[in-house]
């Protein structure tokens, strides 16, 4: 079974770090390329960033560009995001996607 | 880049049909696959059709997708309405690497 586990969320103050990580399994995570997508309290989906399966290629939105990173680490099976500059905006729940599979996702609140 | 719209809402009695449409802003709705999910309060999305038609194992054959490139847009259709198919439903495209999704539909079966 196909399963993606993300952790590291929590409060934070803006202008603050945070690395989320998604812990998969069940596939060659080797073989996939991954997706970070957020969602607002009350709002819709929003793409936030993907990687290559070998991490030669990344992406982000405009949203996020120069303040997230994504990576990733294939002999651990696991996705990483690390989020500097943190804004009140950035407050979401961060879900970690693989092709149809969704994680059960991360709240990160952006507060002082 | 391109955008896909979809209706804020939609409503309809348990038993009947609804449709849900996609429409891209720019660019071919044939050019890349469309999947659809829902999102049940407080849960994840799960996938109910993925490449375009396609209903993963476990989605009740009342799903189903198709894509019409005179209105340049995807449909979602569920038949025989429950209660429990009450939700928010997206859709989604690629847009190269990335993700593109539409803003999503709140149905209400009532």
């Amino acid at each position: 079974e196909v399963q993606l586990v993300e952790s590291g969320g929590g409060l934070v103050q803006p202008g603050g770090s945070l690395r989320l990580s998604c812990s998969a399994s069940g596939f060659t995570f080797s073989s996939y390329a991954m997706h970070w997508v957020r969602q607002a309290p009350g709002k819709g989906l929003e793409y936030v960033s993907a990687i290559s399966s070998n991490g030669g290629s990344t992406y982000y939105a405009d949203s996020v560009k120069g303040r997230f990173t994504i990576s990733r680490d294939n002999s651990k099976n696991t996705l990483y995001l690390q989020m500097s500059s943190l804004r009140a905006e950035d407050t979401a729940v961060y879900y970690c996607v693989k092709a149809l599979t969704w994680g059960q996702g991360t709240l990160v609140t952006v507060s002082s | 880049n391109f955008m896909l719209t979809q209706p804020h809402s939609v409503s309809e009695s348990p038993g009947k049909t609804v449709t849900i449409s996609c429409t891209r802003s720019s660019g071919s709705i044939a050019s890349n696959y469309v999947q659809w999910y829902q999102q049940r309060p407080g849960s994840a999305p799960t996938t109910v059709i993925y490449e375009d038609n396609q209903r993963p194992s476990g989605v009740p054959d009342r799903f189903s997708g198709s894509i019409d490139s005179s209105s340049n847009s995807a449909s979602l259709t569920i038949s025989g309405l429950k209660t429990e198919d009450e939700a928010d439903y997206y859709c989604q495209s690629y847009d190269s690497s990335t993700l593109v999704f539409g803003g999503g539909t709140k149905l209400t079966v009532l």
